[in-house]
């Protein structure tokens, strides 16, 4: 069965603090997304990735194909950047899987 | 370009009556996806498209929804008829070759109210 398992489910932490979000697979992948959804919002792809490691403005992504994890980073965190954070893994096709979500809520 | 547009943003209705939700995906991209989001379930495909072709429909409820792609640039999900279970965010998505490669772009949802 594909899962994906991710972690933590919620997190608060304060403004300026270094965040990770991590999200593991239960078999091999194609690529993944991270995706960001705001509160009655809609959703957002921050990053694709298949391999290594991206990074836009404050948030890095990274994949470790081998071990089947994957995590996203955001320094100097931000209130703006409170959401839910979710890890979608192509298992081998075109359908995305989607993580529970990490709700991050930064406090100023 | 304007992003996935989606109509309507809202939408309250009573149950058993016909509700069509739709879609514009952008401009050039050859894959489309129906998404639906509920606390219980979080989100979930119900069906997607490929160059207006429905691929995969295993994620649709039942036989009360049905989703049609007439052209590139328009596409349609109905359910009919609506019971208060349907209550939920409905996504569109498109994207260029899969997605793989490529970000997928969702729409700002349609929120649905059976009661």
């Amino acid at each position: 069965k594909n899962e994906v398992e991710q972690s933590p489910q919620n997190l608060t932490a304060q403004e300026g603090e270094f965040i990770t979000i991590n999200c593991s697979y239960s078999v091999g992948i194609s690529a993944l997304h991270w995706l960001q959804q705001h509160p009655g919002g809609g959703i957002v792809s921050l990053f694709m990735l298949s391999s290594g490691k991206k990074k836009h403005g404050r948030l890095i992504a990274t994949i470790n194909i081998q071990e089947k994890h994957s995590s996203l980073h955001i320094t100097a965190s931000h209130p703006r950047d409170s959401a839910v954070y979710i890890c979608a893994p192509y298992f081998g096709n075109e359908k995305l899987t989607f993580g529970t979500g990490t709700r991050l809520t930064i406090i100023p | 370009d304007a992003g996935v547009i989606q109509s309507p943003r809202h939408e309250v209705t009573e149950m058993g009556q016909e509700v069509t939700l739709r879609c514009k995906p952008i401009s050039g991209h050859d894959y489309l996806f129906w998404y639906r989001q509920t606390m219980m379930r979080g989100l979930e495909l119900l069906i997607y498209f490929n160059n207006n072709v429905p691929i995969d429909d295993s994620g649709m409820p039942e036989d009360r929804f049905s989703a049609k792609m007439p052209n590139a640039s328009f596409s349609t999900l109905k359910i009919q008829p609506s019971e208060p279970r349907d209550s939920a965010v409905y996504f569109c998505a498109s994207s260029f070759d899969r997605g793989w490669g490529n970000t997928i772009y969702f729409g700002e949802g349609s929120w649905l109210t059976v009661v």
